[in-house]
């Protein structure tokens, strides 16, 4: 099955680029996803990569995709500290008619003053 | 707010106990999603619905069941209840059946004592 991981904590000035790391196993995925938890709060989806892009900018937020080495990062500039929450990657698998996501163990991000 | 709705927000019930878990998907989504959030385990994928039918399966107990109605929204029954499924539980709604981009709800807290 699927194992994605992250490393758990970032802890990063406020200013500063955050850096948040994950690698998957399924060589398949066609889709790989960013979500954000805040305290108290569902995921929030952030963004996506497809799996034939190398990178893709969103505002403060770049996503970096090596497809060899299964690694996709997420790049957010200038964190601020309402960008303190848990970053979740998920990897998507379609399964017959339906499809699931499998989630990486989480980074919690701390932005400091 | 993304536009999910989970009842309870929170739950306190005894071991062998059974509960029922409520979601209300945004408006005009089709799909809808059960995952279990735990600090052990992380969030982990339990099952899928599109319209009523169930479409994609993951980890989900033989003691936990789901339905989706004719309006759309989504039950959860947890039954025989151990301490171990003490987690946060989320529902998500889409409005396609295979896509990755999720609207969560807020989550339904329960603690089995």
């Amino acid at each position: 099955g699927e194992d994605v991981e992250q490393s758990l904590f970032l802890s990063v000035r406020e200013g500063d680029s955050s850096v948040i790391n994950c690698t998957y196993t399924d060589s398949s995925s066609t889709y790989l996803y960013w979500y954000k938890q805040e305290p108290g709060a569902g995921l929030q989806l952030l963004t996506y990569i497809f799996s034939n892009m190398d990178m893709k900018q969103d505002q403060r937020l770049t996503v970096l995709l090596n497809k060899k080495d299964k690694h996709l990062s997420l790049r957010i500039a200038d964190t601020q500290t309402g960008d303190s929450a848990i970053y979740f990657c998920a990897e998507k698998e379609l399964t017959g008619g339906g499809n699931k996501l499998t989630f990486g163990t989480g980074t919690q991000l701390k932005v400091e003053l | 707010d993304s536009g999910v709705t989970q009842t309870p927000k929170h739950l306190i019930t005894a071991t062998g106990q059974r509960v029922t878990l409520r979601c209300s998907p945004r408006s005009g989504d089709l799909s809808v999603y059960w995952y279990q959030q735990s600090l052990d385990q992380g969030l982990q994928f339990l099952i899928q619905y599109y319209n009523g039918e169930e479409r994609a399966k993951g980890n989900i107990l033989e003691r936990f069941s789901a339905q989706q109605f004719p309006d759309l929204h989504s039950e959860l029954n947890l039954s025989s209840l151990e301490l171990g499924d003490s987690a946060l539980y989320f529902c998500a709604s889409s409005p396609r059946p295979n896509t990755g981009e999720l609207f969560f709800g807020e989550g339904s807290r329960l603690t089995v004592l």
